[in-house]
């Protein structure tokens, strides 16, 4: 089955700076990479996502590229600001299922 | 929340008892799901179900049951089986847009097993 190991779990920056997240993946067939943001005692939202037929894809201050050949996947937040301090967790799915696959979170605080 | 409830938000049960959660979604998604959230361990699948009147285990099922009798219903029956329940449970529901399969989550039940 497919394995996703994300990294790192605690991540902590200076407002303005960015923030980068990464993720491997194990299986090759898998082809879709959400990215959710979890604040305290809610649940996870979507916040980007890449099919495996795109390298990048952007949305305002948050990016997500993709390393089809490696098997691993990056978020990153420019210009980062106290409201981006949540944990983020990466996925990875396929087509042929529906199941989602997540990493184990990444705790991220914006220092003010 | 994207359209999918979870009730009660905070659920305090006595050890040994069955407990229902229930998750409704209004979104007309085929596929829901059910995880469970402990510190540090990141979002493991309970169950999951593709259409009405059928659903399949994921990783941690044991202790836990389901039904899908309703296309927008997915209650949780953490049984007395389950030998460590409290958790932070989380219910989703997915739907196939082009080439996106996209899932949404509703807010959670925080079960504490007393």
């Amino acid at each position: 089955g497919e394995n996703v190991e994300q990294h790192p779990s605690t991540l902590s920056v200076q407002e303005g700076d960015s923030a980068v997240i990464k993720c491997t993946y194990s299986d090759s067939a898998s082809n879709y990479f959400p990215w959710y943001k979890q604040e305290l005692g809610k649940g996870p939202q979507l916040i980007i996502d890449i099919r495996s037929n795109v390298g990048e894809k952007k949305d305002q201050r948050i990016a997500v590229t993709l390393n089809k050949t490696a098997k691993h996947f990056s978020l990153h937040i420019t210009e980062t600001q106290p409201e981006d301090s949540a944990v983020y967790f990466c996925a990875a799915s396929k087509d042929t299922g529906n199941q989602f696959y997540f990493g184990t979170g990444t705790s991220l605080t914006v220092i003010p | 929340d994207g359209g999918i409830t979870q009730s009660p938000k905070y659920l305090f049960r006595k050890e040994g008892q069955n407990v229902t959660l229930s998750c409704e979604q209004n979104l007309n998604h085929d596929a829901m799901y059910w995880y469970r959230q402990d510190p540090g361990q990141g979002l493991r699948l309970i169950y999951y179900s593709q259409i009405v009147n059928d659903f399949q285990k994921g990783d941690i099922a044991e202790g836990y049951s389901v039904s899908r009798e309703k296309k927008e219903s997915f209650p949780l029956t953490v049984t007395s089986a389950q030998k460590n329940p409290t958790a932070f449970y989380l219910c989703a529901s997915s739907i196939r847009r082009g080439n996106r399969n996209e899932q949404f989550f509703g807010p959670g039940t925080r079960l504490t097993v007393l």
